[in-house]
């Protein structure tokens, strides 16, 4: 079975400062890929940066990067410069042959 | 523009009653699923389809039911046997297991709560 755990149910961070969120996960799998996704109040899922395993590079996006340890299996998710437009639940989750496991979220609130 | 639209936007279901939430896309995927989200707690997968006419049990597929005759279409059956079936229900697609490394793309959700 593949888990994912967040073991931050709520996290906040002032405007314009940096802000980590944590995600580790367990897979039988060799080879799959992780992906964080965000999800404002108006509940729709848009994805916000994703990273395969096979590769130690870590992903960047903008403000958003990773920080993917594979052997710790962690995987968790920097927002540098915080905008208020950042506030919404992050969603880590782990692919398994097209089948996404979620973990339970993280809720971010943005502070002015 | 492409992309998923799920129907209707909030459902109520009375007892015993079955209700069929609607997702359709126009993203030419392969693959689509239907998840479940309760509060606080993340997306758990109840169906997935990698291609038509052919679908898999998730991880809490009791009491739901669905259907893949077109590509562009996989309703979900809420039945009667789903004893708790509030709760917000997102569709996705994605291009299936060859393309893991692609994201699923999300429509905008159904709500469905107990009259």
């Amino acid at each position: 079975a593949q888990t994912v755990t967040q073991s931050q149910p709520e996290m906040s961070v002032q405007e314009a400062e940096t802000v980590t969120l944590s995600c580790t996960y367990d897979t039988s799998e060799s080879d799959y890929y992780l992906f964080w996704y965000k999800q404002p109040p108006s509940r729709q899922m848009i994805l916000v940066i994703r990273q395969e395993a096979y590769k130690q590079q870590n992903a960047t996006e903008n403000r958003f990067s990773v920080n993917f340890q594979k052997a710790a299996k962690s995987f968790s998710l920097k927002i540098s410069d915080s905008q208020l437009g950042d506030a919404a639940m992050y969603f880590c989750a782990c692919d398994r042959g097209s089948r996404l496991t979620f973990g339970e979220g993280t809720q971010l609130t943005v502070n002015p | 523009d492409g992309g998923i639209t799920q129907s209707p936007k909030y459902l109520f279901r009375k007892e015993g009653q079955n209700v069929t939430l609607s997702c359709e896309q126009n993203l030419n995927h392969d693959a689509m699923y239907w998840y479940r989200q309760d509060p606080g707690q993340g997306l758990r997968l109840i169906y997935y389809s990698q291609i038509v006419n052919d679908f898999q049990k998730g991880d809490i597929a009791e009491g739901y039911s669905v259907s893949r005759e077109k590509k562009e279409s996989f309703p979900l059956t809420v039945t009667s046997a789903q004893k708790n079936p509030t709760a917000f229900y997102l569709c996705a697609s994605g291009k299936g297991q060859a393309y893991s490394n692609q994201p699923q793309h999300f429509g905008d959700g159904t709500r469905l709560s107990i009259l």
